[in-house]
């Protein structure tokens, strides 16, 4: 089945600790993004990536890093300069030249302990 | 003021009854206009795509954009208690960087048998 697959469900992390979203795509879609989703707020825009080896900065790109050294892969680090890591994360994927219908894979929970 | 402005519920409606959502916009630049449902811990799914205004209909689902009111609505006709979820309304400009997609808040909705 094609779809996006996202990696672990749920994370915890430690306070000044840095962890890595996994975020794989099997529909041969050239862009990738990365939301992050708050209780009561909408998605907001951390990266996107239209095609290999290049991404760019969202809305709430500090804090956070990410690659994209292949083109069925993006994963997203929270590092340790983000302040409020606790969310729910969400990674997406679309057509290039139709990027507007994006699909999205489960999501990721993050905690902080 | 949020660019995309929806109201978060609940909206609680017997089963059966039309379920009527809606969401503002400030941007006169947004185009697409889609509709995601989102299961609680779960990732959205795409619902509806419309493209600048006019009405589309699949199914239970009519999604409606009045550009001139700035004003998108989704019906869903014949509600089932499997309807219950959180609705995203989602947009983007022709030339949004990256196609970026704003989003609205979300209205939780509950179906009750």
């Amino acid at each position: 089945d094609g779809g996006i697959t996202q990696s672990p469900k749920y994370l915890f992390r430690k306070e000044g600790q840095n962890v890595t979203l996994s975020c794989e795509q099997n529909l041969n879609h050239d862009a990738m993004y990365w939301y992050r989703q708050d209780p009561g707020q909408g998605l907001r825009l951390i990266y996107y990536s239209q095609i290999v080896n290049d991404f760019q900065k969202g809305d709430i790109a500090e804090g956070y890093s990410v690659s994209r050294e292949k083109k069925e892969s993006f994963p997203l680090t929270v590092t340790s300069a983000q302040k409020n890591p606790t969310a729910f994360y969400l990674c997406a994927s679309s057509i290039a030249e139709r990027g507007r219908r994006a699909f999205f894979g489960q999501g990721t929970r993050l905690t902080v302990v | 003021q949020k660019e995309v402005e929806q109201d978060p519920g609940p909206l609680s409606v017997p089963e059966g009854a039309i379920v009527s959502l809606n969401c503002t916009y400030s941007n006169s630049a947004f185009q697409y206009f889609m509709w995601y449902r989102q299961y609680s811990r779960k990732g959205p799914e795409l619902l509806m795509y419309t493209y600048s205004s006019g009405n589309k209909e699949d199914g239970r689902f009519t999604a409606q954009v009045d550009k001139s009111s700035k004003y998108i609505s989704l019906f869903i006709r014949d509600s089932q208690p499997s309807d219950s979820a959180t609705y995203l309304c989602a947009m983007s400009a022709w030339r949004a960087a990256g196609n970026k997609l704003t989003f609205g808040g979300g209205t939780r909705v509950l179906v009750k048998p």
